[in-house]
């Protein structure tokens, strides 16, 4: 089993400051996925990055896939309140991070 | 299209009762996930299957947790007898593939929120 550690746990800011948040682990994986989860749902995909060094953009969002394919980051631009939730990142063996729990205060 | 459905959404029940969860996967989508997930943490992976088969079953307590997916798509979770650290959300997935090929991109569902008293 990789494990995934992510940081921080919880992230309180106000809307439209900036945000980092990280996924590392000591293993490489071939690929690695970004979920957010709302409260009384289930995760939903953001993102699949595949490539040591890629950068993927989802308006706002930022992802980026470390250089040794053992961690990853997200960093999300003039945060939103919509953008409270918690996101997860997740290896290619279907196991997940704790998440960072997100809270944008408007 | 129609995405993961799970059944029941939430179920109170008291300790030591059975308790059964239904998951029927998005159309098309061979492998199914279940996952626990405890309040303020990630999903853990409880079972994979591949079709019918359960190809990933070792966080599964077996003593009293079992599932099943006849004919390869709607599955079910059952606990039996139920305790009272089994509460929790059940997180049903599905995905194309599995494994670690492209594809296996995984859609959740809503997940059934289970209380034990």
């Amino acid at each position: 089993t990789q494990l995934l550690e992510q940081s921080p746990q919880f992230l309180s800011i106000q809307e439209g400051e900036n945000l980092t948040v990280y996924c590392n682990s000591s293993s490489v994986f071939s690929s690695l996925q970004w979920y957010r989860q709302e409260p009384g749902e289930g995760p939903v995909l953001l993102v699949t990055v595949v490539t040591g060094g890629e950068v993927k953009k989802l308006k706002r969002l930022t992802f980026q896939f470390g250089d040794a394919r053992k961690d990853s980051s997200l960093h999300i631009t003039a945060a939103q309140p919509g953008d409270t939730g918690l996101y997860l990142c997740a290896g290619d063996d279907m196991r997940f991070g704790a998440g960072t729990r997100l809270t944008v205060k408007p | 299209e129609a995405g993961v459905v799970q059944s029941p959404r939430y179920k109170i029940i008291e300790k030591k009762q059975p308790v059964a969860f239904w998951c029927n996967p998005i159309s098309g989508h061979n492998t199914l996930y279940w996952y626990l997930q405890n309040l303020g943490q990630g999903p853990e992976l409880l079972i994979r299957y591949e079709n019918e088969e359960a190809v990933d079953d070792s966080q599964l307590p077996k003593d009293r947790f079992s599932a099943e997916r006849l004919k390869g798509v709607d599955s079910t979770l059952k606990i039996q007898p139920a305790e009272l650290g089994d509460s929790a959300v059940y997180l049903c997935a599905s995905s194309l593939m599995g494994g670690r090929e492209a594809g296996y991109e995984q859609y959740f569902g809503p997940g059934t929120r289970l209380t034990v008293t």
